[in-house]
Protein backbone atom coordinates (compact mmCIF):
# COMPACT_ATOMS: atom_id res chain seq x y z
CA UNK A 1 0.00 0.00 0.00
CA UNK A 2 0.85 3.53 0.29
CA UNK A 3 1.62 3.83 3.46
CA UNK A 4 1.60 1.78 7.40
CA UNK A 5 -1.48 0.50 7.63
CA UNK A 6 -2.48 -0.37 10.93
CA UNK A 7 -5.63 -2.42 12.41
CA UNK A 8 -7.96 -1.73 13.92
CA UNK A 9 -7.78 2.11 14.83
CA UNK A 10 -10.13 1.19 17.82
CA UNK A 11 -9.85 -1.59 19.94
CA UNK A 12 -12.06 -1.67 23.44
CA UNK A 13 -11.19 -4.92 25.42
CA UNK A 14 -11.90 -6.20 29.01
CA UNK A 15 -9.55 -6.44 31.30
CA UNK A 16 -8.54 -9.64 31.04
CA UNK A 17 -8.63 -10.09 27.64
CA UNK A 18 -5.32 -10.70 24.99
CA UNK A 19 -5.71 -8.34 22.12
CA UNK A 20 -3.88 -8.22 18.95
CA UNK A 21 -2.62 -5.18 16.58
CA UNK A 22 -1.70 -5.42 13.14
CA UNK A 23 0.93 -3.21 11.29
CA UNK A 24 1.30 -3.34 7.47
CA UNK A 25 4.39 -1.40 6.56
CA UNK A 26 5.09 -0.05 3.45
CA UNK A 27 6.23 -2.44 0.71
CA UNK A 28 9.93 -3.00 1.02
CA UNK A 29 10.75 -1.41 3.84
CA UNK A 30 13.22 -3.47 5.98
CA UNK A 31 12.85 -1.66 9.19
CA UNK A 32 9.44 -1.66 11.40
CA UNK A 33 8.99 -0.18 14.74
CA UNK A 34 6.34 -0.15 17.54
CA UNK A 35 5.44 2.75 20.14
CA UNK A 36 2.96 3.13 22.47
CA UNK A 37 2.03 6.86 23.19
CA UNK A 38 0.20 7.17 26.43
CA UNK A 39 -2.41 10.49 27.11
CA UNK A 40 -0.49 13.81 27.32
CA UNK A 41 3.37 11.57 26.90
CA UNK A 42 5.25 10.86 24.38
CA UNK A 43 6.54 8.22 22.23
CA UNK A 44 7.66 4.82 24.02
CA UNK A 45 9.57 2.35 21.76
CA UNK A 46 8.83 -0.79 22.33
CA UNK A 47 10.33 -2.97 19.96
CA UNK A 48 12.44 -2.73 16.46
CA UNK A 49 12.92 -5.28 13.58
CA UNK A 50 15.66 -4.87 10.96
CA UNK A 51 15.07 -7.41 8.16
CA UNK A 52 15.95 -11.06 9.17
CA UNK A 53 18.15 -9.84 12.10
CA UNK A 54 16.87 -10.69 15.88
CA UNK A 55 14.43 -8.20 17.45
CA UNK A 56 15.21 -5.37 19.78
CA UNK A 57 12.76 -5.98 22.09
CA UNK A 58 14.53 -3.69 25.04
CA UNK A 59 11.08 -1.64 25.08
CA UNK A 60 8.78 -4.06 26.08
CA UNK A 61 7.17 -3.21 29.12
CA UNK A 62 6.60 -6.70 30.46
CA UNK A 63 6.09 -10.29 29.27
CA UNK A 64 2.60 -10.04 28.45
CA UNK A 65 4.08 -7.94 25.87
CA UNK A 66 5.34 -10.00 22.39
CA UNK A 67 5.92 -8.85 18.93
CA UNK A 68 6.22 -11.36 15.96
CA UNK A 69 6.98 -10.01 12.02
CA UNK A 70 7.19 -12.40 9.44
CA UNK A 71 10.19 -11.41 6.76
CA UNK A 72 9.38 -7.75 5.81
CA UNK A 73 6.16 -8.21 5.70
CA UNK A 74 3.08 -7.60 8.42
CA UNK A 75 3.81 -7.48 12.25
CA UNK A 76 1.36 -8.67 15.25
CA UNK A 77 1.87 -7.12 18.90
CA UNK A 78 0.06 -9.33 21.03
CA UNK A 79 -1.14 -7.95 24.63
CA UNK A 80 -1.96 -11.07 26.77
CA UNK A 81 -4.14 -10.29 30.14
CA UNK A 82 -4.66 -6.64 29.23
CA UNK A 83 -4.70 -4.30 32.36
CA UNK A 84 -5.94 -0.82 32.14
CA UNK A 85 -2.43 1.12 31.98
CA UNK A 86 -2.08 -0.79 28.60
CA UNK A 87 -4.77 1.94 27.44
CA UNK A 88 -2.84 4.27 24.96
CA UNK A 89 -2.38 4.60 21.07
CA UNK A 90 0.14 1.85 19.53
CA UNK A 91 1.80 3.20 16.67
CA UNK A 92 3.49 1.47 14.26
CA UNK A 93 6.21 2.76 11.94
CA UNK A 94 8.69 1.24 9.29
CA UNK A 95 11.81 3.14 7.47
CA UNK A 96 13.45 1.76 4.27
CA UNK A 97 16.46 0.99 6.40
CA UNK A 98 18.41 1.57 9.25
CA UNK A 99 18.53 5.38 10.59
CA UNK A 100 16.40 6.58 7.94
CA UNK A 101 13.11 8.86 8.44
CA UNK A 102 10.50 6.40 9.85
CA UNK A 103 6.88 6.55 8.43
CA UNK A 104 4.19 6.07 10.78
CA UNK A 105 0.49 4.42 10.87
CA UNK A 106 -2.49 6.45 12.17
CA UNK A 107 -2.25 4.03 15.32
CA UNK A 108 -4.39 2.00 17.50
CA UNK A 109 -6.29 3.43 20.02
CA UNK A 110 -6.69 0.85 22.80
CA UNK A 111 -8.68 1.18 25.64
CA UNK A 112 -9.00 -1.82 28.06
CA UNK A 113 -11.72 -1.12 30.86
CA UNK B 1 22.62 6.05 24.83
CA UNK B 2 21.12 8.73 23.25
CA UNK B 3 18.29 10.82 24.74
CA UNK B 4 16.14 14.09 24.00
CA UNK B 5 14.74 16.72 25.63
CA UNK B 6 12.04 19.23 24.69
CA UNK B 7 11.81 22.16 26.82
CA UNK B 8 8.66 22.96 26.94
CA UNK B 9 5.53 20.88 26.62
CA UNK B 10 3.09 23.80 25.59
CA UNK B 11 4.23 26.70 23.15
CA UNK B 12 1.90 29.04 22.53
CA UNK B 13 2.40 31.81 19.94
CA UNK B 14 -0.05 34.97 17.82
CA UNK B 15 -0.83 33.76 14.39
CA UNK B 16 2.35 35.27 12.33
CA UNK B 17 4.83 35.39 14.94
CA UNK B 18 7.83 33.62 15.39
CA UNK B 19 7.58 30.03 16.38
CA UNK B 20 10.82 28.57 18.29
CA UNK B 21 10.68 24.61 19.44
CA UNK B 22 13.55 23.65 21.27
CA UNK B 23 15.38 20.37 21.11
CA UNK B 24 18.44 19.11 23.09
CA UNK B 25 20.00 15.58 22.37
CA UNK B 26 22.73 13.55 23.91
CA UNK B 27 24.41 11.46 21.82
CA UNK B 28 27.53 9.30 21.83
CA UNK B 29 28.03 9.92 18.37
CA UNK B 30 27.30 12.47 15.96
CA UNK B 31 23.15 12.12 15.51
CA UNK B 32 20.81 11.97 13.29
CA UNK B 33 18.17 13.92 14.07
CA UNK B 34 14.43 14.40 13.16
CA UNK B 35 10.94 16.28 13.92
CA UNK B 36 7.98 15.14 13.62
CA UNK B 37 4.04 16.76 13.82
CA UNK B 38 1.54 15.02 14.91
CA UNK B 39 -2.28 16.59 14.21
CA UNK B 40 -5.05 15.52 16.27
CA UNK B 41 -6.04 11.72 16.07
CA UNK B 42 -3.14 11.06 13.20
CA UNK B 43 0.24 9.44 12.61
CA UNK B 44 3.16 11.57 13.28
CA UNK B 45 4.93 12.88 9.73
CA UNK B 46 8.06 13.83 9.26
CA UNK B 47 8.84 17.15 9.18
CA UNK B 48 12.93 17.23 8.60
CA UNK B 49 15.66 15.38 9.12
CA UNK B 50 19.19 16.25 9.92
CA UNK B 51 21.86 13.60 8.84
CA UNK B 52 25.22 15.19 8.99
CA UNK B 53 24.87 17.46 5.31
CA UNK B 54 24.05 20.87 5.98
CA UNK B 55 23.76 22.01 9.16
CA UNK B 56 20.20 24.15 8.49
CA UNK B 57 17.75 21.92 7.44
CA UNK B 58 14.59 23.16 5.59
CA UNK B 59 11.52 20.70 6.23
CA UNK B 60 7.92 21.47 4.68
CA UNK B 61 5.49 23.69 5.66
CA UNK B 62 7.83 26.89 5.82
CA UNK B 63 10.03 25.03 9.30
CA UNK B 64 13.38 24.43 9.12
CA UNK B 65 16.26 23.44 12.08
CA UNK B 66 19.65 24.10 12.56
CA UNK B 67 22.00 21.48 14.01
CA UNK B 68 24.14 23.08 16.73
CA UNK B 69 26.91 20.36 17.38
CA UNK B 70 28.68 22.90 20.85
CA UNK B 71 24.88 23.44 22.44
CA UNK B 72 23.73 19.99 21.17
CA UNK B 73 20.57 21.68 19.60
CA UNK B 74 18.44 21.04 16.90
CA UNK B 75 15.53 23.55 17.22
CA UNK B 76 12.63 24.06 15.13
CA UNK B 77 11.91 27.54 13.57
CA UNK B 78 9.11 28.89 11.31
CA UNK B 79 9.33 32.72 10.82
CA UNK B 80 5.25 33.34 10.78
CA UNK B 81 2.93 30.88 12.74
CA UNK B 82 0.05 30.12 11.19
CA UNK B 83 -3.19 28.68 12.45
CA UNK B 84 -2.78 25.16 10.83
CA UNK B 85 0.51 24.73 12.46
CA UNK B 86 -1.44 23.95 15.87
CA UNK B 87 -0.34 20.53 16.40
CA UNK B 88 2.01 18.44 18.52
CA UNK B 89 5.63 18.34 17.88
CA UNK B 90 8.14 15.93 18.55
CA UNK B 91 11.89 15.63 18.04
CA UNK B 92 13.94 12.18 17.57
CA UNK B 93 17.21 11.28 17.41
CA UNK B 94 18.98 8.43 16.32
CA UNK B 95 22.89 7.01 16.53
CA UNK B 96 24.44 5.78 13.01
CA UNK B 97 26.94 3.11 13.63
CA UNK B 98 26.13 2.76 16.97
CA UNK B 99 24.49 0.10 19.19
CA UNK B 100 20.98 2.18 19.22
CA UNK B 101 18.87 0.93 16.48
CA UNK B 102 15.47 2.53 17.74
CA UNK B 103 14.66 6.53 17.44
CA UNK B 104 14.49 8.10 20.40
CA UNK B 105 12.04 10.14 21.36
CA UNK B 106 11.28 13.51 23.31
CA UNK B 107 8.02 13.92 24.74
CA UNK B 108 6.65 16.24 23.09
CA UNK B 109 5.60 20.11 22.28
CA UNK B 110 2.13 20.51 21.83
CA UNK B 111 2.10 23.96 19.78
CA UNK B 112 -0.91 26.38 20.09
CA UNK B 113 -1.68 29.17 17.66
CA UNK B 114 -3.44 32.64 19.17
CA UNK B 115 -5.89 34.06 16.05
Amino acid sequence: GAGVSQSPSNKVTEKGKDVELRCDPISGHTALYWYRQSLGQGLEFLIYFQGNSAPDKSGLPSDRFSAERTGESVSTLTIQRTQQEDSAVYLCASSPGVLTEAFFGQGTRLTVV
Amino acid sequence: AQSVTQLGSHVSVSEGALVLLRCNYSSSVPPYLFWYVQYPNQGLQLLLKYTSAATLVKGINGFEAEFKKSETSFHLTKPSAHMSDAAEYFCAVSEPGGSARQLTFGSGTQLTVLP
